[in-house]
C-alpha cells in the first residue's frame, strides 16, 4: 500500500540529546514537509523540501535540521538547541496542492 | 505573515448541523483546506476550495469567500464519530498555514 510512515510513534529522550525522526513515503511525491503540533495550537511548519537535495526553512526552523538525499526520505533531527522539543511531529508529502500526512511521532524530552 | 482564526470549541447534538467558521489574512492565497484530526492521529483531508462558492461532499460542505477572507465548514447529520478537531489551512506560495483548530464534541 502507498503511504507515509513515521517511526517510532512514541519517542523519549533525555534533555541535551539529539534525536532523529524518520519519515518515508512511497507515493512518489516530490515535496515533503515537517510540522510541529502543540496542544491548543495549529500545525507549524519546520522545514520543507520541494525536490531532492533541496530544502527550505519554515516558520520555526531554529533547533532543527533536515536532509533530503532521497525522494522517499526526509528525516528531521531535533537538536539540543531546540528549547522546547516535546511535541507531536507530523510529516507530510504532496505532488500537487493537497498534502498527505503520516501518523506522527510524539517526542517527549525528559 | 499569516493570521488564521477559528473558534476553539463547539458542541452539538447527534443528528444536528454545525458550522465552523474560519477567517484569514494572508500574503498570497492559492486555496483553503479543511482537515479533520482525531486526537493523537494525523489530519485527514476533508475539502479544498480555490474559487468562491460552496463545495458539497456528502455530509460535509465547505464555503469560500476570497474577498472577505472567510470560509466555513458545514457538518450535517452529526454522528458521534465526527467528534474531532477541524483544522482550517490556507495555501500560500506552496506552504500551508494552519489555524489552531476547532474541537467539535458531538453529544447523544
Amino acid at each position: 500500500d502507498g503511504g507515509i510512515t513515521q517511526s517510532p510513534k512514541y519517542l523519549f529522550r533525555k534533555e541535551g540529546q539529539n534525536v532523529t525522526l524518520s519519515c518515508e513515503q512511497n507515493l512518489n511525491h516530490d515535496a515533503m514537509y515537517w510540522y510541529r503540533q502543540d496542544p491548543g495550537q495549529g500545525l507549524r511548519l519546520i522545514y520543507y523540501s520541494q525536490i531532492v537535495n533541496d530544502f527550505q526553512k519554515g516558520d520555526i526552523a531554529e533547533g532543527y535540521s533536515v536532509s533530503r538525499e532521497k525522494k522517499e526520505s526526509f528525516p528531521l533531527t531535533v537538536t539540543s538547541a531546540q528549547k522546547n522539543p516535546t511535541a507531536f511531529y507530523l510529516c507530510a508529502s504532496s505532488i500537487s496542492d493537497e498534502q498527505f500526512f503520516g501518523p506522527g511521532t510524539r517526542l517527549t524530552v525528559l | 505573515g499569516q493570521n488564521i482564526d477559528q473558534p476553539t470549541e463547539m458542541t452539538a447534538t447527534e443528528g444536528a448541523i454545525v458550522q465552523i467558521n474560519c477567517t484569514y489574512q494572508t500574503s498570497g492565497f492559492n486555496g483553503l483546506f479543511w482537515y479533520q484530526q482525531h486526537a493523537g492521529e494525523a489530519p485527514t483531508f476533508l475539502s479544498y476550495n480555490v474559487l468562491d462558492g460552496l463545495e458539497e461532499k456528502g455530509r460535509f460542505s465547505s464555503f469560500l469567500s476570497r474577498s472577505k477572507g472567510y470560509s466555513y465548514l458545514l457538518l450535517k447529520e452529526l454522528q458521534m464519530k465526527d467528534s474531532a478537531s477541524y483544522l482550517c489551512a490556507v495555501l500560500s506560495f506552496y506552504k500551508l498555514s494552519f489555524g489552531a483548530g476547532t474541537t467539535v464534541t458531538v453529544r447523544a
